[in-house]
């Protein structure tokens, strides 16, 4: 049962544009929507969540919006660069427990 | 900044050995967890521990696997008898309130 579903599976993106990753959720219990960022050989570090009290939350060039009645969370970088290029996963939990994670999506942003 | 540290970063084992993976979570978190991650796959939930106790396990986490926080700063996951498809990427986590922090993970690979 993938209760995370995540896409697209890769994605490429020129520099300065604005690159979009979604995921669809299925348990309504889930009360905490992170998104990590993970580089080759590293583990997963948090980049920005979202509890679904909100619709909207930006931090920096990272923003993540969320449809609570859709079932859908995504995140959206803005002016895309180079170091953003990397495997970024969104994930779900219920009372920031156990995590269940989307497939990922791979970032490769263009110079 | 503290981080979650995991020993060793690589490991490779003959199937049938045991294995233990080594963590040393942030010192004043109180959650710690096991993840795992098959090469290109999504990262996996295996295991929670609180309050010197297991609190919630996953289907992956079977009678091969346990957990145990030996002293006072290190979490160690230990599999008693290796099976191939256990080659994958062990990562520790550990949370204090929302997030939870990731070790840069241990490498098995079972031959």
């Amino acid at each position: 049962q993938q209760q995370v579903k995540q896409s697209p599976q890769s994605l490429i993106v020129q520099k300065g544009g604005i690159s979009i990753i979604n995921c669809a959720y299925e348990n309504t219990a889930f009360d905490y929507f992170p998104w990590y960022q993970q580089f080759p050989g590293k583990g997963p570090a948090l980049l920005i969540a979202i509890r679904p009290d909100v619709s909207e939350k930006k931090e920096g060039r990272f923003t993540i919006s969320f449809n609570k009645s859709a079932k859908q969370f995504s995140l959206h970088i803005m002016d895309s660069q180079p170091g953003d290029s990397a495997t970024y996963f969104c994930a779900a939990s219920k009372g920031a427990n156990n995590l269940f994670f989307g497939t990922g999506t791979r970032l490769t942003v263009i110079p | 900044e503290p981080e979650v540290t995991q020993t060793p970063s690589h490991q490779v084992t003959q199937m049938g050995q045991e294995v233990i993976l080594r963590c040393v979570p942030i010192s004043n978190h109180l959650y710690f967890y096991w993840y795992r991650q098959i090469l290109g796959q999504k990262v996996e939930f295996l295991v929670s521990f609180y309050n010197n106790e297991i609190s919630e396990k996953s289907e992956i986490f079977d009678d091969q696997f346990s957990v145990e926080r030996p002293d006072g700063s290190n979490f160690t996951l230990k599999i008693r008898s290796t099976k191939l498809e256990d080659s994958a990427m062990y990562f520790c986590a550990s949370r204090a309130e929302k997030t939870q922090y990731f070790g840069p993970g241990t490498r098995l690979l079972v031959l």
